[in-house]
């Protein structure tokens, strides 16, 4: 059964500095990944995704993550944080089959200090 | 595209009420989705749909909810009758298939009294 471990459910970085927000899968196939991102009062928007190919995936507002199979990680990183990234952010993998569904980690929020 | 329209945007109900929360998925996508999201609790699926017929509704938490898909571009959750343990943000998603990831909506805030 696949599962999404998100390490830390609180970050606070610097204006400037890196962003890094871990996560961890389980699954017994190929995953797909994904991070979604969490404004207040928001639906969750998705920031990227993993399917096939490479394993460096670029997502919008400057964010990319690395899918590393011998770690079993997919970690959301940004080189310089901004105000306008603090947020919660959710890191998802795919169920086995051609079911569409998503298991979600249990969020990581985000704090931007200036 | 609209993307995914929920409503209503909040609803502030008695505890006995029935309640019914309204979702409108993305034209031609087939997969649509129930969360509800918690403090205590996170994001929790409730129910899915593949071209509009149930497919696992194993975390439809007791029998007082209950979902409905009755064409391509509309779907419902009702709780009946509802209770304060009920008090949530109820998000619907959608999708066109495995991988594409989802489309959400911008939920809806349900407070039981």
């Amino acid at each position: 059964a696949q599962s999404v471990t998100q390490l830390g459910s609180h970050v606070s970085v610097s204006e400037g500095a890196l962003v890094l927000l871990r996560c961890n899968y389980s699954s017994s196939v190929p995953p797909y990944l994904f991070w979604y991102v969490q404004y207040p009062n928001q639906g969750l928007q998705l920031l990227l995704k993993y399917t096939t190919g490479a394993t460096l995936v670029k997502g919008i507002n400057g964010f990319e993550a690395e899918f590393k199979k011998s770690e079993t990680s997919f970690h959301l990183t940004k080189p310089s944080a901004h105000m306008s990234d603090a947020a919660e952010y959710f890191c998802a993998v795919s169920v086995s089959g051609n079911t569409g569904k998503l298991i979600f980690g249990q969020g990581t929020t985000l704090q931007v200090k200036p | 595209d609209a993307g995914v329209i929920q409503s209503p945007r909040h609803e502030v109900t008695e505890m006995g009420q029935e309640v019914t929360l309204r979702c409108k998925p993305i034209s031609g996508h087939d997969y649509l989705f129930w969360y509800r999201q918690t403090m205590m609790r996170g994001l929790e699926l409730l129910i899915y749909f593949n071209n509009n017929v149930p497919i696992d509704d194993s975390g439809m938490p007791e029998d007082r909810f209950s979902a409905k898909m009755p064409n391509a571009s509309f779907s419902t959750l009702k709780i009946q009758p509802s209770e304060p343990r009920d008090s949530a943000v109820y998000f619907c998603a959608s999708s066109y298939r495995q991988g594409a990831g989802y489309t959400f909506g911008s939920g809806t805030r349900l407070t039981v009294v």
